[in-house]
């Protein structure tokens, strides 16, 4: 069963880059069978997708973010990470990562990590 | 404001039958498989429902899904106090190069 862990800085300033790691366990992240991506929920709101990617594919990008996110991969820790760049008060939320079975890509997330706050705050 | 369309709220009384419902368009819920997911309050979401009606292993068959043109819905039937939670339902859209979305997602409340 995989396992997928988020961590990274709890607090950001305003205008730097927010960066977070997802470590993938019981799975490799260049298997064929799955995609992975990242999804954020502001306090008190709703689920909003980031990005997803599949290995030997293409990566996705939520439009309204595309111009500072950048997802990349360490296969040799098995590790994929966010970098979410000039982020603002808007940008604090519960960010997690998550795998999908791969059957083209969709928004089929299962499992997710435990998710981590990540505040923007002076 | 998201592109997937949910009320946000809804309720029922222990034992009854509620349903929820998701109302996309062409490019997302029309031509793509839709997925709904259960969060239970300070956790991590986690899927109810995958490929409009399938349910994964452990998922109690009071859940069910379906899904007709452009519109999706969640039933729950004989619902329990620990079904109270929010359920967002999800879709692939195909415009802008594909992109996920999900919809505000709808409080569910066990009176």
């Amino acid at each position: 069963q995989l396992q997928l862990q988020e961590s990274g800085p709890g607090l950001v300033k305003p205008s730097e880059t927010l960066s977070l790691t997802c470590t993938v366990s019981s799975g490799s992240i260049r298997s064929g069978s799955y995609y992975w991506g990242w999804i954020r929920q502001p306090p008190g709101k709703g689920l909003e997708w980031i990005a997803s990617f599949y290995y030997s594919g293409s990566t996705y990008y939520n439009p309204s973010l595309k111009s500072r996110v950048i997802i990349s991969v360490d296969t040799s820790k098995n590790q994929f990470s966010l970098k979410l760049s000039s982020v603002t008060a808007t940008d604090t939320a519960v960010y997690y990562c998550a795998s999908g079975e791969y059957i083209g890509m969709s928004a089929w997330f299962d499992p997710w990590g435990q998710g981590t706050l990540v505040t923007v705050s002076s | 404001q998201s592109v997937l369309t949910q009320p946000p709220s809804a309720s029922g009384t222990p034992g009854q039958r509620v349903t929820i419902s998701c109302s996309g368009s062409s490019s997302n819920i029309g031509n793509n498989y839709v997925y709904w997911y259960q969060q239970l309050p300070g956790t991590a979401p986690k899927l109810l429902i995958y490929k409009n009606n399938q349910r994964p292993s452990g998922v109690p068959d009071r859940f069910s899904g379906s899904k007709s043109g452009t519109s999706a819905s969640l039933a729950i039937s004989g619902l329990r106090s620990e079904d109270e939670a929010d359920y967002y339902c999800a879709a692939w859209d195909d415009r802008l190069s594909g992109h996920a979305v999900f919809g505000g997602g709808t409080q569910l409340t066990v009176l």
